[in-house]
This record gives C-alpha cells, structure tokens and sequence, in this order.
C-alpha cells in the first residue's frame, strides 16, 4: 500500500517568513496529492491539492509542487501570518473508485508574530 | 461550498455502553464515506471505508464487529462504538467524497468519545 512520509514535523518561522514542508510517497499509481490545515480540535480543511498530470499550482500565498519522477511534493507558504499556524497534513491517493488518502504524519507550523 | 457534519460532537460513556456517531453530507451526495480516527498530536488513521448500499471495508487491525459502519443512504454514513472501553477514547472525523469528479474529500467537524 501507499505510504507518505513528511518533514518537518514541527517548523517554526518568523512572521512574513516562508514556510516549506515536504512529503514523498511511494506508490508511483497514486495521482492525487491534497494538503489540509488542522486547527486544533477541528476538521481538517482541504487547502489546496494537485493532481499527476500538473507540476505546480498556486492560490494566492499557497502554492504546491509536486516531482512525479521523484515521488515528492511540497507545499510552500509565503508571506507567513500567525492564523496560519496549524498543522498541515500532506496525503497521497490514487484517483480510483475510492480513493482513500494516505496521510503523512502531520507538520506542526507555527508562526512567530 | 460542500458541507458535512457530524453528531455528537462530543460524548462521554460508561465502558460497555455503545455509541453511534453519524456522519451526513448536508449539500451533496457522497457515494463513499471515509471513518477515521486521531489520537492527540498524530496524523489521521483510516478505520474503513463506507460504502452506500453495501459492506464496509475494514482496515487491517480494525475489528469490524466493534465498530460497526452502517451507510444506508447517499447521505449518511454511521459508526456505532460497540462495547466501548477507556482505550476506545479518541477523536472520531468522517470524510465524505463527492460523487463524480474530481471527487474531493470533505471532513466532518468531528467527536470526541470520552469511555470512562
């Protein structure tokens, strides 16, 4: 089966600073790569997500990359503000029938005002 | 936007009591549903893998006659903790998948169970 691994597991920077975290997987079939934001206690929200077929995507101060060759993606954050201290799950799935996500294990971001 | 939620969201128990959780996709038709559960400061373990009309599919591990996943309609999916036990407590979040492309994954607000 799928297995994702992500790094950092906690990153702290400095507000307006960028924020970078990585993840890899392992099944070369998996085609779908979202990344959601957990605030404590509370859902995971869908931020922003990617598909196989695409090698980046932005949405204002989000932007993902993803390197099929190398099976690694990564989200990248600029102009880092404190509401976007969180933790942020990659997660990896193949567009089938199901597509049940893998997730990573979760980076810890904090942002120092 | 698409929304689901999830009730209760918190509920305490005596240990042997069942609880059932429901998940409902409240603006579209979610074919599959997705049971997870999180222990504090770890990621999301899938538990299994709901199915409208049919069985559920069970993660490895994951007693499928202790938690018992019923999906009886496009529109809701339950989890009923059967025989609940103090190591049963954790943070329950369901996900239900739209129907049709591209098929994004949107989360329940989730419950806390508390098994005293």
């Amino acid at each position: 089966g799928e297995n994702v691994e992500q790094h950092p597991s906690t990153l702290s920077v400095q507000e307006g600073d960028s924020a970078v975290i990585k993840c890899t997987y392992s099944d070369s079939a998996s085609n779908y790569f979202p990344w959601y934001k957990q605030e404590l206690g509370k859902r995971p929200q869908l931020i922003i997500d990617i598909r196989s077929n695409v090698g980046e995507k932005k949405d204002q101060r989000i932007a993902v990359t993803l390197n099929k060759t190398a099976k690694h993606f990564s989200l990248h954050i600029t102009e880092t503000q404190p509401e976007d201290s969180a933790v942020y799950f990659c997660a990896a799935a193949y567009s089938g029938s199901a597509r049940q996500l893998t997730f990573g294990s979760g980076t810890q971001l904090t942002v120092l005002p | 936007g698409a929304v689901v939620s999830q009730h209760p969201s918190r509920v305490i128990c005596k240990s042997g009591t069942s609880v059932k959780i429901e998940c409902r996709s409240l603006d579209f038709q979610a074919t599959t549903m997705f049971w997870y559960r999180q222990f504090p400061k770890q990621s999301l373990m899938l538990m299994a893998t709901s199915n409208e009309g049919s069985k559920a599919t069970y993660e490895q591990g994951v007693e499928k006659d202790k938690f018992l996943i019923n999906h009886a309609s496009l529109t809701l999916s339950t989890l009923t903790v059967t025989s609940a036990h103090p190591e049963d407590s954790s943070f329950y979040i369901c996900s239900a998948r739209e129907t049709g492309a591209p098929g994004t994954q949107y989360f329940g607000p989730g419950t806390r169970l508390t098994v005293l």
